[in-house]
């Protein structure tokens, strides 16, 4: 069964610190792999994707890494604002076909 | 950037009644819609996939009679929930596949929060 899975479940820094989201996958046969925020009530918002021939994609801030051997992608922010504070979830696309598997969520604070 | 709409945003409606969820891509066409239904505190689950033109494909466990889904254009999708009980309370997100150039990404409308007395 193809899953995904996000640890931490919550995560609380103070301002200016680095952090890393986690998400795994059980499948490594994947054809590309996004980072999406939502904010409390709202829709998702794309970040980054990744295709699964790329190992890292990059935009201000955030940097997002793929690793398909250990089915494993990061999500590193640095330098956490308040404003940062928001759900962030990852899904998967193994066919092409645009059907996403979404892990639980890391739901982050950053506390001024 | 390309922009997805949904309407109504929130709804309240009567158990057995008939709701109504349009989701519309408002400045690019998109061959494929995609419905996420999103309970409190979970993550989002893949209800169906519609393609315009054709009938929607529908995930395991998901009732096709109870969700109807149409896709009558190349710019809008829409979700009928038939009868609703109070355990279709959730968050209806829809999500639409851009043609060309931007077909690798989804793009997400801001959800409908439907509650069922």
């Amino acid at each position: 069964k193809q899953e995904v899975t996000q640890i931490p479940a919550a995560l609380s820094v103070p301002e200016g610190e680095n952090l890393v989201l986690n998400c795994s996958f059980t499948d490594s046969a994947i054809y590309n792999l996004q980072w999406f925020r939502q904010d409390p009530g709202k829709g998702l918002t794309s970040l980054l994707l990744i295709q699964s021939s790329q190992r890292e994609q990059t935009s201000g801030r955030l940097n997002a890494s793929l690793d398909k051997s250990s089915g494993r992608s990061t999500l590193y922010i640095a330098a956490s604002q308040p404003g940062d504070s928001a759900t962030y979830l990852c899904a998967v696309d193994y066919n092409q076909g645009g059907k996403l598997i979404f892990g639980q969520g890391t739901e982050l604070s950053v506390k001024p | 950037g390309a922009v997805v709409s949904q309407h109504p945003s929130r709804v309240i409606c009567k158990s057995g009644t008939s709701v109504k969820i349009e989701c519309r891509s408002l400045d690019f066409q998109a061959t494929t819609m995609f419905w996420y239904r999103q309970f409190p505190k979970q993550s989002l689950m893949l209800m169906a996939t519609s393609n315009e033109g054709s009938k929607a494909t529908y995930e395991q466990g998901v009732e096709k009679d109870k969700f109807l889904i149409n896709h009558a254009s190349l710019t809008l999708s829409t979700l009928t929930v038939t009868s609703a009980h109070p355990e279709d309370s959730s968050f209806y997100i829809c999500s639409a596949r851009a043609l060309t150039p931007y077909q690798e990404t989804q793009y997400f409308g801001p959800g409908t929060r439907l509650l069922v007395l």
